[in-house]
């Protein structure tokens, strides 16, 4: 089983649309947890950390459920600047700072 | 306030050839991580550095190697490159170790024939 699973997509949904992600992780351990986005031959860009308590910037709103070691991240009124590949992103206790990330989820956005 | 630097950009090597890959982090940030993204691939944790020291690494072979420097930049040493070593490889920075978010380089691609 890999450590970050995440639905590969494409997600191909129309501009203005809300879409959600959502990835799991298999270390109990883990202690940190990130999306990132990947736009194509580029280098990740952190879009946001996610906190037990769920967190929202702007139109991003990260959830966290560690009982069911489980990570979502939810876009609304979706833009063509959107499209990207979006990595979850986990870390294990704090001393262990290797990341390990998803395989990615590709979002592209329709006008 | 300058990101993560990496060089060269792109760089073509054959098979049996050794690499040296260089990254500086930003200004202020002791940590410093590479990855590697082969095509098709997720990322995967190679190296970890902090302070001079190595302090943890991935599942890659022994020559996979770097180390860093006084002033926190680091290299990538590849020796005896395989075609399989063919990929994009990503520096990342941090400010310091405990939970803090990792910036990432634009990365040197790394082409093995």
């Amino acid at each position: 089983r890999k450590e970050v699973e995440q639905d590969p997509g494409p997600f191909n949904v129309p501009e203005g649309a809300t879409v959600a992600f959502n990835c799991t992780y298999s270390n109990s351990a883990s202690q940190s947890f990130f999306w990132y986005r990947q736009d194509c031959r580029k280098e990740p860009k952190l879009l946001m950390s996610v906190y037990s308590s769920g967190n929202e910037d702007g139109r991003f709103t990260a959830q966290l459920n560690r009982a069911s070691q489980y990570i979502s991240l939810l876009i609304r009124d979706s833009k063509l600047s959107d499209s990207a590949t979006y990595l979850c992103v986990v870390k294990q206790n704090f001393g262990n700072e290797k990341l390990t990330f998803g395989t990615g989820t590709r979002l592209t956005i329709i006008p | 306030e300058a990101g993560v630097t990496q060089s060269p950009t792109h760089l073509i090597k054959t098979r049996g050839q050794q690499v040296t890959l260089r990254c500086s982090p930003i200004s202020g940030h002791t940590s410093v991580y590479w990855y590697q993204q082969a095509l098709g691939l997720g990322l995967q944790f190679l190296l970890w550095y902090d302070e001079g020291e190595e302090r943890n690494r991935g599942n890659f072979p022994p020559r996979f190697s770097g180390r860093q420097f006084p002033n926190y930049s680091s290299e990538l040493n590849v020796n005896a490159l395989e075609l399989e070593d063919s990929a994009l490889y990503l520096c990342a920075s941090s400010l310091v170790v405990g939970g803090y978010e990792q910036y990432f380089g634009p990365g040197t691609r790394l082409t093995v024939t």
